[in-house]
């Protein structure tokens, strides 16, 4: 059975600070999601990995899958207080059998203050 | 843009109650997907459905069903609610191939009295 850890789960951190989020997960898969939710929203997709040293970035998050270690990270640049929200990893176990039965870690709760 | 819309945003029902929760998409997807989420847990799937009529058990289908009957709308049925069903439901879908993000809808907080 798949399972799929984050660390931290919070994190208060203060603007202009650099952060890692990690998620790493326990069975082989090349398929990696990050997701981020608003209090009181819906999740909003942030990056899809797809292969071993995937990397993506948008803005001031950057985030990496290495499928040998079963990890991936996810990294915050000089925070602002507007990415303070909670972000999920999740994993596809099975990539190749059709929908996305995607496994979720428990959330990070990042909160970034002035 | 991708609308995925459930229809309701908090609903409260009593114990042994039947309860529906309904979910549209606007996007022509073949994948959709019932989650619930509760705190210190993420997020934990219960059924999906790939195509009309057609569904498979998630991680935690014990006291839920669904149905599709037609390819926007994906219903998920609590035949007999109970306590331990409280909890935010999040509907969403996707196209295939299966490399597709997800989309989800706004959530409906369901509260089991």
């Amino acid at each position: 059975e798949l399972k799929v850890e984050q660390n931290p789960l919070f994190l208060s951190m203060q603007e202009g600070k650099n952060y890692t989020i990690y998620c790493n997960y326990s069975t082989t898969s090349d398929r990696l999601y990050w997701y981020r939710q608003d209090p009181g929203k819906s999740l909003e997709s942030l990056f899809v990995l797809l292969s071993n040293g995937a990397v993506k970035q948008e803005g001031r998050l950057m985030a990496s899958l290495d499928t040998k270690a079963r990890l991936s990270t996810l990294h915050i640049t000089a925070a602002v207080h507007d990415l303070s929200a909670t972000y999920f990893c999740a994993v596809d176990p099975d990539p190749f059998q059709g929908a996305q039965k995607l496994v979720f870690g428990q959330g990070t709760r990042l909160t970034i203050n002035p | 843009d991708v609308k995925v819309t459930q229809s309701s945003r908090y609903l409260v029902k009593r114990t042994g109650e039947k309860v529906f929760l309904e979910c549209v998409q606007d996007m022509d997807h073949e994948n959709m997907f019932w989650y619930r989420q509760d705190p210190g847990l993420g997020l934990r799937l219960i059924y999906f459905s790939y195509d009309v009529k057609m569904k498979e058990k998630g991680d935690i289908p014990e006291g839920y069903s669904v149905s599709r009957e037609k390819k926007e709308r994906f219903s998920l049925i609590l035949e007999s609610a109970s306590t331990n069903q409280t909890s935010m439901y999040l509907c969403a879908s996707s196209s295939n191939p299966g490399v597709e993000k997800l989309f989800f809808g706004s959530g409906t907080q369901l509260s089991v009295l």
